[in-house]
């Protein structure tokens, strides 16, 4: 099983700063790698598909890289509706995998 | 517009079944592999299961915490995905949302996902 730890747990931060969220997969996945928004009391949302690639719709402060084993979610310029927990999600072989989330808090 | 609509949970005693359903609409469901993932109350989201359209075999593959207990199964004609659910345990107790993967032998991203429905497994 390919384990996605994810760091860190948890960040605060203030309004307009720059966000970076880290997944390490325990084994390569290429760019099987995407990215999920959830805000409380809400279903997942996607954000982030093959590690880099945009989604219709997602604001283009997000964004995503890496390739093999490191990855990472970065928010440029944050803002109040992003408070929300992130979470990695492997697709490159199974059984899938998410990583355990990372709660981002705003200030 | 796509829509996943989950149903089916609810308060079950341990040892018992359950089945949830998974109504889609909106797209060809019958061209979609879809998938299940739960999330335990106050904890992160988890992988249960993914089927395949029957363009490839509508074969499944399953988490190995689920593995021989739960069965997700597929009705094309009424675009509903099921997970039947047996020998549930307490560890079982979580929302659990349905998603639609893409057409294609492997699983991929989760454009759309169900508003969740809540399995809680006690005596």
């Amino acid at each position: 099983e390919i384990v996605l730890t994810q760091s860190p747990d948890f960040q605060s931060v203030t309004p307009k700063e720059k966000v970076t969220i880290t997944c390490r997969a325990s084994q390569s996945i290429g760019s099987s790698l995407h990215w999920y928004q959830q805000k409380p009391d809400q279903s997942p949302k996607l954000l982030i598909k093959y590690a880099s690639q945009s989604i219709s719709g997602v604001p283009s402060r997000f964004s995503g890289s890496g390739s093999g084993t490191d990855f990472t979610l970065t928010i440029n310029s944050l803002e109040a509706e992003d408070a929300a927990t992130y979470y990695c999600h492997q697709s490159s072989s199974f059984p899938l995998t998410f990583g355990g989330g990372t709660k981002v808090e705003i200030k | 517009e796509v829509q996943l609509v989950e149903s089916g949970g609810g308060l079950v005693q341990p040892g018992r079944s359950l089945r949830l359903s998974c109504t889609a609409s909106g797209f060809t469901f019958g061209d979609y592999a879809m998938s299940w993932v739960r999330q335990a109350p106050g904890k992160g989201l988890e992988w249960v299961g993914f089927i395949r359209s029957k363009a490839y075999g509508g074969t499944t593959e399953y988490a190995a915490s689920v593995k021989g207990r739960f069965t997700i199964s597929r009705d094309d004609s009424k675009s509903i995905a099921y997970l039947q659910m047996n020998s549930l345990k307490t560890e079982d107790t979580a929302v659990y949302y349905c998603t639609r993967d893409l057409p294609g032998y492997s699983s991929s991203w989760y454009d759309y996902w169900g508003q969740g429905t809540l399995v809680t497994v006690s005596s």
